[in-house]
């Protein structure tokens, strides 16, 4: 089946820092998410981006499907940005929640 | 308001009991899905279901029976062949056959076994 791969594991910031979190995938994809992850569990949906660049805000994200990575920006970072942030991609079929995740990056972010 | 909604949000489960977490959903999705996280760890694929009263198994369905008897409705039992049944987890719903559809996450079900 499909790998996917994120970096770094784990991120440490100071408030206001800007960061660059990878998502690398082994295969052609149907569809990719980034989620959030709060300190409650609950996966908070960021970006459906199978291709291209979206921005949301102080986070972006490109995806550049030929070359099988996407990458989320975030600028400024704040405190309440600590988390875990996944990957996940969808490589087939009807069925486009069917979803392989990455292992994930802690963002911590300092005050 | 339009959302996923599983409960119980804690569970503690005796060896060898079966239990069933509750998955509900509003949005008029046709598809759902369970999912496990262990600590550290990604999401891993339980079960699917794209049209009531059909599933299919994902890459972890041993100890795990599901139905789908109502479009809103996707129950996960945990039974007690699942040999390591602690874990976090989380049902999801999305929209059936279109490429411009994400998953949406309910807040989850965290199961111990005492």
């Amino acid at each position: 089946g499909i790998q996917v791969e994120q970096s770094p594991p784990d991120l440490i910031l100071q408030e206001g820092a800007n960061s660059t979190l990878r998502c690398n995938f082994s295969d052609s994809v149907n569809n990719l998410q980034w989620f959030h992850q709060n300190p409650w569990g609950q996966l908070i949906n960021l970006f459906y981006i199978p291709s291209g660049t979206k921005q949301n805000g102080r986070l972006s994200a490109t995806t550049v499907a030929t070359e099988r990575y996407s990458l989320l920006y975030i600028s400024s970072s704040q405190t309440t940005d600590s988390g875990v942030y996944f990957c996940a991609v969808n490589v087939g079929g009807t069925s486009y929640g069917k979803l392989t995740f990455g292992q994930g990056t802690i963002l911590t972010v300092h005050p | 308001d339009g959302g996923i909604t599983q409960s119980p949000k804690y569970l503690f489960r005796k060896e060898g009991q079966n239990v069933t977490l509750s998955c509900e959903q509003n949005l008029n999705h046709d598809a759902m899905y369970w999912y496990r996280q262990d600590p550290g760890q990604g999401l891993r694929l339980i079960y699917y279901s794209q049209i009531v009263n059909d599933f299919q198994k994902g890459d972890i369905a041993e100890g795990y029976s599901v139905s789908r008897e109502k479009k809103e409705s996707f129950p996960l039992t945990v039974t007690s062949a699942q040999k390591n049944p602690t874990a976090f987890y989380l049902c999801a719903s999305s929209i059936v056959g279109s490429p411009l559809s994400e998953a949406f996450f309910g807040q989850g079900t965290r199961l111990t076994v005492v």
